[in-house]
């Protein structure tokens, strides 16, 4: 079993709907979360970051972590079409971060 | 120039060519990092240096040479590789964080060189 597994999609949502983008995990040592967007032919950015379970929001994105079930997720609200990327989760313990293969995000206008 | 910068951004080589790849870091971090990034899989770390000492090498294969000269520079040097070796490969760089604060560095990508071998 992959340590970070995701989805690759792609997934096409219309324009302003609610987007759920999930991750699970299977090392429960990890204790920080996070998602980096990746637009095309440029290094993925980190976007939201989180230590332990919870939610924490920016904006129109939530990240949210499930510790008991090893479950990672990120909420888009009203999505944009500026928002179409592809969506990287991450696990880490402490020292390197380990990725899952990233989910490719289409918002149709 | 700011934040992490990668040169070529595309580079074509052949099986026995020697080429390499050159990453520069403007944010006054300590850490840099080499990750291979394919088609369908996840992103892979390569190689890390902490001060300009390698601290980890994720058993790549020795046609994969890096080179840390001082904290804002990172080279990979590329000799014979393999059609398979095509992708794309980011360097990053981080600040690590004190060992007692228990957060974890943030690592900022640089665009990435797109390799092909032919």
């Amino acid at each position: 079993q992959k340590e970070v597994e995701q989805d690759p999609g792609p997934l096409s949502v219309p324009e302003g709907a609610i987007v759920s983008l999930n991750c699970t995990y299977s090392n429960s040592a990890f204790q920080y979360f996070m998602w980096y967007r990746q637009y095309s032919r440029k290094g993925p950015e980190l976007l939201m970051y989180t230590y332990s379970s919870g939610n924490k929001e920016d904006g129109r994105f939530t990240a949210q972590v499930d510790k008991s079930s090893k479950y990672i997720s990120l909420f888009i609200r009203d999505s944009q079409p500026s928002d179409s990327a592809t969506y990287l989760c991450a696990a880490s313990r402490g020292d390197k971060i380990i990725f899952g293969k990233g989910t490719r995000l289409h918002i149709l206008p | 120039e700011t934040g992490v910068t990668q040169t070529p951004r595309h580079l074509v080589m052949g099986m026995t060519n020697k080429k390499s790849l050159k990453c520069e870091q403007h944010l006054g971090h300590n850490a840099m990092y080499w990750y291979k990034q394919s088609a369908k899989k996840p992103l892979e770390l390569m190689f890390v240096y902490n001060f300009k000492e390698q601290t980890e090498n994720n058993s790549v294969p020795s046609r994969f040479s890096p080179e840390c000269p001082n904290s804002s520079h990172l080279f990979l040097h590329l000799h014979t590789l393999q059609p398979e070796d095509s992708a794309l490969y980011l360097c990053a760089s981080s600040q690590p964080g004190e060992p007692t604060s228990g957060i974890t560095d943030t690592q900022y990508f640089g665009p990435g060189t797109r390799l092909t071998v032919l």
